[in-house]
């Protein structure tokens, strides 16, 4: 398997909470990273959390951690059209500088 | 506007043709990545430098090489181009910790 998988769509209704989730499989992944991808416009970090942590929280989003089970959640609150895009999982291990990546978790929100 | 730029946004040559990618990092970063992103692939990691030093391969096939200059912007070369390369090759960079990486909007490769 992969080493960082996410499930390819998401569909919402706008004004709902959107909830995009992420398995890896490396326990010793330091940093771990929630990337959004739209057309033309390359990847923008969006939030990204440190291992040691359990959740993190940043206006519409928050991450949360579970490091037993190797899951990462990202929930936007109030899931508007503008967040239509892909979003990226991304772990970072122990002694890497490299980030491995997801497939990415296609958004879809519909009126 | 992540700071990172990228030239040519699009490129469409032949089968058997050499690119040249170019990538300038944001101002202060020392750190280059490569990736491909392809439908099949996913987002792939290709090469790192640092301060004009390879740090770290990945899957970079033989046909492909990289190198950072002086001035810290970076180029990667593709030869030998195959259908099977059509792809979107982004670059990102990163500070000293590189905690944060942040990436450019991508060269996309069209091989005919």
């Amino acid at each position: 398997g992969e080493d960082v998988e996410q499930s390819l769509f998401l569909s919402v209704r706008e004004g709902d909470s959107s909830v995009i989730n992420c398995t890896y499989t490396d326990s010793s992944s330091t940093y771990l990273y929630w990337y959004k991808q739209e057309p033309g416009a390359g990847l923008q970090l969006l939030t990204y959390i440190f291992s040691n942590m359990d959740m993190k929280q940043d206006q519409r989003l928050t991450v949360l951690l579970n490091k037993k089970d190797k899951h990462l959640s990202l929930r936007i609150a109030d899931t508007q059209t503008g967040d239509s895009a892909i979003y990226l999982c991304a772990e970072r291990r122990e002694g890497s500088y490299i980030p491995t990546f997801g497939r990415g978790t296609s958004l879809i929100v519909h009126p | 506007d992540s700071g990172v730029t990228q030239t040519p946004k699009h490129l469409i040559t032949a089968t058997g043709q050499r690119v040249t990618l170019r990538c300038s990092p944001r101002s202060g970063d020392l750190s280059v990545y490569w990736y491909q992103q392809s439908l099949d692939q996913g987002l792939q990691f290709l090469i790192q430098y640092y301060n004009g030093e390879e740090r770290a391969k990945g899957n970079i096939l033989e046909r492909f090489s990289a190198q950072q200059f002086p001035d810290l912007h970076s180029e990667l070369n593709l030869s030998s181009l195959e259908l099977g390369d059509s792809a979107l090759y982004f670059c990102a960079s990163g500070g000293s910790t590189n905690e944060k990486l942040f990436f450019g909007s991508g060269t996309q490769l069209s091989v005919l």
